[in-house]
């Protein structure tokens, strides 16, 4: 089963920041917070993944909460083309890599 | 990040027939994972295939069902044998990208082979 749970659905106005939420609360020590997309049936994308520290990249920033249960995907102007699920995973880096996916926050973005 | 292409991209297939899907990827890589999603669903992860030794199968999949082979660091083919309208998904392939010295490994996925069953 998933680790995390996500809302199922979230809107957003084009150019506004999208904030989408995710819990985690039996995350363990050595585990990473992956997010990815997935648009209309297409493979999913890598979006970003961090530990215990914020990140930072050319999509979006990941917060997470210093007791690592909780984290935030933060897409800061989002576009129609932002209009995807987005999942959050928990798992171990390396050769152990398994994803489990959950079902997902589905974002539109709207005009 | 590396480069996955599927093959087909879709397929329509008649029910006791196989398919097999091809993943090749334009860099060498130790992990490849397939993986399917049934209509409306999220990804399930099938097997991992490695190099070199049988695929190892998650619980639900078995061999006879979803045989793997994975001759080379580049390349990995997924059958779908005996198909039937269940077996109605899309199924994808990842590579694993090793992130070399400080940080964690990161997944990329293929475009995916859309598989409808008659």
């Amino acid at each position: 089963d998933a680790k995390t749970t996500q809302p199922p659905s979230m809107d957003c106005a084009e150019g506004r920041a999208a904030n989408l939420p995710c819990n985690h609360s039996t995350i363990s020590g050595n585990e990473y917070v992956y997010w990815y997309r997935q648009i209309h049936s297409q493979g999913p994308q890598y979006i970003i993944h961090g530990l215990k520290n914020n990140e930072t990249n050319e999509m979006a920033s990941l917060i997470i909460t210093e007791d690592r249960k909780s984290s935030t995907l933060i897409l800061p102007h989002a576009t129609l083309r932002d209009t995807a699920v987005y999942y959050c995973i928990v798992c171990y880096g390396g050769a152990t890599n398994k994803l489990i996916f959950g079902t997902g926050t589905l974002l539109a973005v709207q005009p | 990040s590396a480069v996955i292409s599927q093959k087909p991209s879709r397929d329509i297939c008649q029910r006791g027939t196989s398919l097999t899907i091809q993943c090749q990827v334009d860099s060498q890589v130790t992990m490849m994972f397939w993986y399917r999603q049934q209509p409306g669903q999220s990804l399930t992860l099938i097997a991992t295939a490695n190099q070199g030794s049988e695929a190892t199968y998650e619980s639900g999949f078995v061999i006879d069902k979803f045989p793997i082979s994975r001759p080379n660091l580049t390349f990995s083919t997924l059958t779908v044998s005996n198909m039937s309208p269940e077996d109605s998904s899309i199924y994808l392939c990842s590579v694993e990208e090793l992130a070399g010295g400080f940080g964690t490994d990161t997944q990329y996925f293929g475009p995916g082979t859309r598989l409808t069953v008659l």
